[in-house]
């Protein structure tokens, strides 16, 4: 397919556990972020990746969190010590450079629940 | 940090009828996104605004932006049950921030056939 890819689509997994959720961003598109949409906060920010530059990781929640990108395509998102608290939806969105026309193209998102 | 604030936060109507979703930003807005969620899915781009007076139109749905009150408005003309779901506003930082989308909390979009 064309779109974004995101797997698993579900994940339930024991706290303290570690989880990797996998994104392929659309072909072509150089910029690649993550999301965090649960009930209580909304969609949040999480992290961007855009080319070859650092990444923004401004908005991870904790150290337990982290993400990276190999050959500016797929990436993985790992969160360690999995704690209920994080039990949301995880999107994954990406577009060209991130300037000012180009939207961001979003996957269906993997749902992780921590027991 | 820039907050979102959107219009109702949920809306019922028959179809048919016409509706307005705003979305009104804490600070400058640098542009505006509008995305469509189905439950259990992803968000689907909607439209782009980047300036201020900007209107654009899909189908029957139509986005405009206001700069000056750092507001965008969605309207949606005779509706139909298509058009159910939750509607985001989006927001993205400025500068080298561009790239961080803030959101609204969504409006809950219902349509009775």
């Amino acid at each position: 397919g064309a779109g974004v890819s995101q797997s698993p689509s579900n994940k339930v997994t024991e706290k303290g556990k570690d989880v990797e959720l996998r994104c392929d961003p659309i072909s072509g598109h150089t910029a690649l972020y993550w999301y965090r949409q649960s009930l209580g906060q909304g969609l949040e920010f999480l992290i961007y990746f855009q080319g070859n530059s650092a990444p923004d990781k401004s908005g991870l929640p904790s150290d337990r969190f982290s993400a990276e990108r190999t050959g500016g395509s797929v990436s993985t998102l790992t969160i360690q010590r999995t704690q209920q608290e994080d039990s949301a939806v995880y999107l994954c969105a990406s577009s060209f450079l991130p300037k000012k026309n180009q939207p961001q193209h979003f996957g269906d998102g993997t749902r992780l629940s921590i027991l | 940090s820039q907050e979102l604030e959107q219009s109702p936060q949920s809306l019922i109507v028959q179809e048919g009828k016409n509706l307005t979703i705003n979305c009104t930003s804490s600070k400058t807005l640098y542009g505006l996104y509008w995305y469509k969620q189905k439950y259990g899915e992803g968000l689907i781009f909607l439209m782009m605004l980047q300036k201020g007076g900007e209107e654009k139109s899909h189908e029957k749905i139509t986005a405009k932006l206001d700069e000056k009150k750092q507001q965008s408005s969605l309207h949606i003309t005779a509706s139909q049950p298509s058009h159910a779901g939750i509607y985001l506003c989006g927001a993205p930082g400025g500068g080298t921030s561009y790239g961080k989308l803030t959101f609204g909390q969504g409006t809950i979009l219902t349509v009775h056939p």
